[in-house]
């Protein structure tokens, strides 16, 4: 079992433009939930995926979207990047949505 | 609203030495509790998890307890090593389950070889 699996493991984007980052859960599970973390920071709660829907949004801009796929992997996209936006990006998947949470590596965004 | 406290932000220990972490939560109504460690620029590794309906649970060197009705949760390492230095994360599941994850903003340990 692969675990959880993010790519890519870093990336480096201009003010502006938009991103994907990809998350494949753990095998047999069906929910996805996505994090941000700050530098010094403990994880903020994005948004959660769960039968190919948003089901639990944090409190994050409308530029923060995402999608489920009906293998159970997950996409997050961000537009219009600000420099702000900078940060390791956790992706977590869980079955049911409140068992024990597995994360992958994350991804490192860093936006110029 | 649920929030999660972890004190000291930061602890330095000499090597060998036994160590608690600190974790408070204010809302009591919580599914399970979850311990991670986090390497620097890494993802996150479920050390423990403790469901809302046990005291403690002990891994190894590790051994967390949970206290709902003061909501408090201590992490315990026996016997640290240099192995040990890494940032520890508490994070609170609600009893609603379509509720999300609330993260400490964690404890950086260093053990001094």
């Amino acid at each position: 079992d692969a675990g959880v699996t993010q790519s890519p493991t870093h990336l480096i984007k201009t003010r502006g433009q938009q991103v994907t980052l990809r998350c494949s859960p753990k095998s047999g599970h069906d929910t996805v939930s996505w994090y941000q973390q700050a530098l010094g920071q403990g994880p903020q709660f994005i948004f959660q995926y769960y039968e190919e829907e948003e089901r639990q949004r944090g409190n994050f801009p409308d530029r923060f979207s995402g999608h489920q796929f009906p293998n159970y992997s997950s996409e997050l996209n961000v537009n219009a990047l600000l420099l702000g936006d900078s940060a390791l990006y956790l992706c977590a998947s869980s079955l049911g949505g409140s068992t024990e949470a597995f994360f992958g590596q994350g991804t490192r965004l860093t936006v110029v | 609203k649920q929030e999660v406290t972890q004190i000291p932000a930061a602890l330095s220990v000499p090597e060998g030495e036994n160590l608690v972490l600190n974790c408070s939560f204010t809302d009591s109504a919580i599914y399970n509790l979850q311990w991670f460690r986090q390497d620097p620029g890494k993802g996150l590794t479920s050390l423990l998890l403790i469901q809302s309906s046990q005291r403690e649970q002990t891994s190894g060197r590790l051994n967390a307890s949970l206290d709902k009705s003061s909501g408090r949760s201590t992490l315990y390492i026996a016997a640290s090593q240099p192995g040990d230095s890494a940032t520890y994360l508490c994070a609170v599941s609600p009893m609603n389950r379509d509720d999300k994850i609330i993260f400490g903003k964690g404890t950086r340990l260093h053990i001094l070889p």
